[in-house]
């Protein structure tokens, strides 16, 4: 059974910094290509970023370009995403995401159940 | 703004097939062969009901399908079940990223 937990999440400060992980079983991971997509309640999903099977590609929403910053360790079957100088527009449900296919073509096939990141003072 | 339209909400009864509208409203969407549906219910995670316009993902029911005519894709749910009420959102590659959302439409099962 494929299973995507996130942690991570919080509440945080306008400019501080917060790192999400997602712990994947259940599939090979290093198969496939992993994204993150967050979500404000009430609103539709944003794609965040997203990465390759092997980090050769990596993309961002112009959004969060220059302050989050997307990772993976396939040895350990883990994906990360580095938050640097938080906004309150950041305020949403993080979900990790798995692509269908090695690269990042972005149809996501299973998701996590998401963590919430709260920026506020 | 969203690259994707779509209508806020949809209803119909048990047994009924209602159809879900996705129109590109902006040229970043290139290749709109890459369109994928997805379900959410309240509190859950999205999941994925279609994707490249009309394939089906294993597990998902076969009252799911969609389609494509020009710029509008469409999801359709045949014989309408209280288990399909929920939030659906449409969802395309891009020039710039892989996949932008649509608006999202509210399904109700009256």
């Amino acid at each position: 059974e494929v299973q995507l937990v996130e942690s991570g999440g919080g509440l945080v400060q306008p400019g501080r910094s917060l790192r999400l992980s997602c712990a994947a079983s259940g599939f090979t991971f290093d198969d496939y290509a992993m994204h993150w997509v967050r979500q404000v309640p009430g609103k539709g999903p944003e794609w965040v970023s997203g990465i390759s099977w092997n980090s050769g590609y990596i993309g961002y929403a112009d959004s969060v370009q220059g302050r989050f910053t997307i990772s993976r360790d396939n040895a350990k079957s883990s994906l990360y995403l580095q938050m640097n100088s938080l906004r309150a527009e950041d305020t949403a449900f993080y979900y990790c995401a798995k692509d269908i296919s090695s690269s990042p073509g972005g149809d996501f096939d299973y998701w996590g159940q998401g963590t919430l990141v709260t920026v506020s003072s | 703004q969203s690259a994707l339209t779509q209508p806020a909400s949809v209803s119909g009864s048990p047994g009924q097939s209602i159809t879900i509208s996705c129109t590109r409203t902006s040229s970043d969407v290139g290749n709109y062969h890459y369109v994928s549906w997805y379900q959410q219910h309240p509190g859950k995670a999205p999941k994925l009901m279609i994707y490249d316009v009309s394939n089906r993902p294993s597990g998902v029911s076969n009252r799911f399908s969609g389609s494509k005519s020009g710029n509008t894709a469409s999801l359709t749910i045949s014989g309408l079940q209280a288990e399909d009420e929920a939030d659906y959102y449409c969802s395309s590659y891009t020039s710039t990223t892989p996949r932008v959302f649509g608006t999202g439409t509210k399904v109700t099962v009256l």
